[in-house]
């Protein structure tokens, strides 16, 4: 999606190692998102951010952390990968909460954890 | 926080025919309320959003309606397509810092 990339697209690594995914935009979006999307339970957000180093957890940030140093990237790392964290993650932007307008999303990137 | 129920899970209709997919949420202060569509091994993709301030807007053959005293809103698709096959997710945009909350989604499957 334009204005919003997500890296690797996919990867297969193994249980008990720490995996790092990155999302880049070139938006100058203040509000970045990190979801998983499993089959059965839609979209799920991990965590959030709402500016430079100002970052919230969602509904299922166990076993995750993000780091966002600069305005065009959020970082989601799983410290310790385990075959549960087997997913797709979606990267999100959104310009603020007081402008009506929707997320842009990323392509994703498929996690395989064995 | 928000909660986003979305029905049904699943649709599958014959191509012409109209497709109906209905959301309710929970919080009374939501105000935005965005519908996405997700292609196979794509990201969603805003299609249609509705403000709290308006009941329907379309957009060629989708439209959305939105009843804020019964707290639910719907995406209508008519002549439906091949190429409307896709995952639609609803959403609502709750008082937390303006972060949307998603509904679990519903395939939708058109056949020829």
């Amino acid at each position: 999606d334009a204005g919003i990339t997500q890296s690797p697209r996919h990867k297969v690594t193994e249980t008990g190692t720490p995996v790092t995914l990155r999302c880049h935009q070139t938006e100058n979006h203040r509000y970045m998102y990190w979801y998983r999307q499993d089959p059965g339970h839609g979209l799920r957000l991990i965590h959030y951010s709402y500016g430079v180093k100002d970052t919230d957890k969602g509904e299922v940030s166990d076993g995750y952390s993000v780091s966002r140093s600069k305005t065009e990237d959020f970082l989601l790392t799983l410290e310790s990968a385990t075959s549960s964290q087997t997913s797709v993650y979606f990267c999100a932007i959104g310009q603020g909460s007081d402008i009506s307008y929707g997320y842009t999303f990323g392509s994703g990137t498929r996690l395989t954890v064995v | 926080g928000e909660n986003v129920e979305q029905h049904p899970s699943t649709l599958s209709v014959q191509e012409g025919d109209s497709a109906v997919i209905k959301c309710t949420y929970s919080d009374s202060a939501s105000n935005y309320f965005p519908w996405y569509k997700q292609e196979l091994g794509k990201g969603p993709q805003l299609i249609i959003d509705i403000r709290s301030n308006v009941g329907e807007k379309k957009d060629q053959r989708i439209a959305v309606t939105l009843n804020k005293t019964a707290k639910h809103f719907s995406l209508h698709i008519t002549e439906t397509q091949p190429e409307d096959s896709a995952v639609y997710f609803c959403a609502s945009r709750g008082s937390t810092l303006g972060r949307l909350y998603f509904g679990r989604g519903t395939q939708l499957t058109v056949w020829p």
